[in-house]
């Protein structure tokens, strides 16, 4: 069955600096999300991305946070100047259609020290 | 905005008993979505589980049911012949009607449970 892959499993990363997260969906959806998960919460939805440009985004998605989709297989999430509270698990995922369900990726494990 | 409550932190049940998950969820639309996935310790997220809200009939998968009560706004899920393998945490998510433009998953806070052999 296909899968959302999500590299790389663990990053480390110094305050301050910029870190990509990257997703490949599976090949046949159009919608494409990122999630985030601080340890011991919910999954609290960032973005979601239709047609190459953001469709939603919530509050937490400020301006360090940039998605994009630079080929035809890849989906990455940048954050440009990683803070503490940055530290998470982030999560990929895709669906067919907008009304279908997502297919999460197994996540990004982001520690910034 | 859409909140999905699961009121209930931790359950643990008996292998090959039954366990019933709660979760409600507060929304003044009339179509949407609503879903159960399963998070094991590797903490992937799996969907167990879905249900359209204009279906009057309850969604079933293999040995996972749901009962959804539309106008109670409660949506629970039942695992019978609990194996070891299902202790995990399951978050219960809600998801608009494509026709309101949204389609970010709301998730609850999840629910721990424990599968005592």
């Amino acid at each position: 069955e296909p899968e959302v892959t999500q590299t790389p499993s663990h990053q480390v990363t110094q305050m301050g600096q910029e870190v990509i997260l990257r997703c490949v969906p599976i090949s046949n959806h159009l919608y494409f999300y990122w999630y985030r998960q601080i340890l011991g919460q919910k999954v609290e939805f960032l973005v979601s991305f239709y047609n190459n440009e953001i469709s939603e985004k919530s509050e937490i998605f400020d301006d360090q946070f940039s998605v994009e989709r630079p080929d035809g297989s890849n989906f990455t999430l940048k954050i440009r100047s990683t803070k503490l509270e940055d530290s998470a698990m982030y999560f990929c995922a895709s669906s067919p259609q907008g009304d279908q369900p997502q297919h999460f990726g197994d996540g990004t494990r982001l520690s910034i020290l | 905005a859409q909140t999905v409550t699961q009121s209930q932190p931790e359950m643990s049940v008996q292998e090959a008993e039954t366990v019933t998950l709660s979760c409600t969820y507060d929304t003044s639309e009339s179509d949407y979505y609503l879903f159960w996935y399963k998070q094991p310790p590797s903490r992937q997220m799996i969907l167990v589980i879905r249900q359209e809200a204009y279906k009057q009939q309850n969604a079933t998968e293999n040995r996972f049911s749901v009962n959804f009560q539309k106008a109670a706004k409660s949506f629970s899920l039942k695992i019978s012949d609990s194996q070891l393998g299902d202790a995990a945490m399951y978050f219960c998510a809600y998801k608009g009607y494509s026709g309101a433009g949204s389609y970010q998953l709301t998730f609850g806070k999840g629910t721990k449970l424990s599968v005592i052999p």
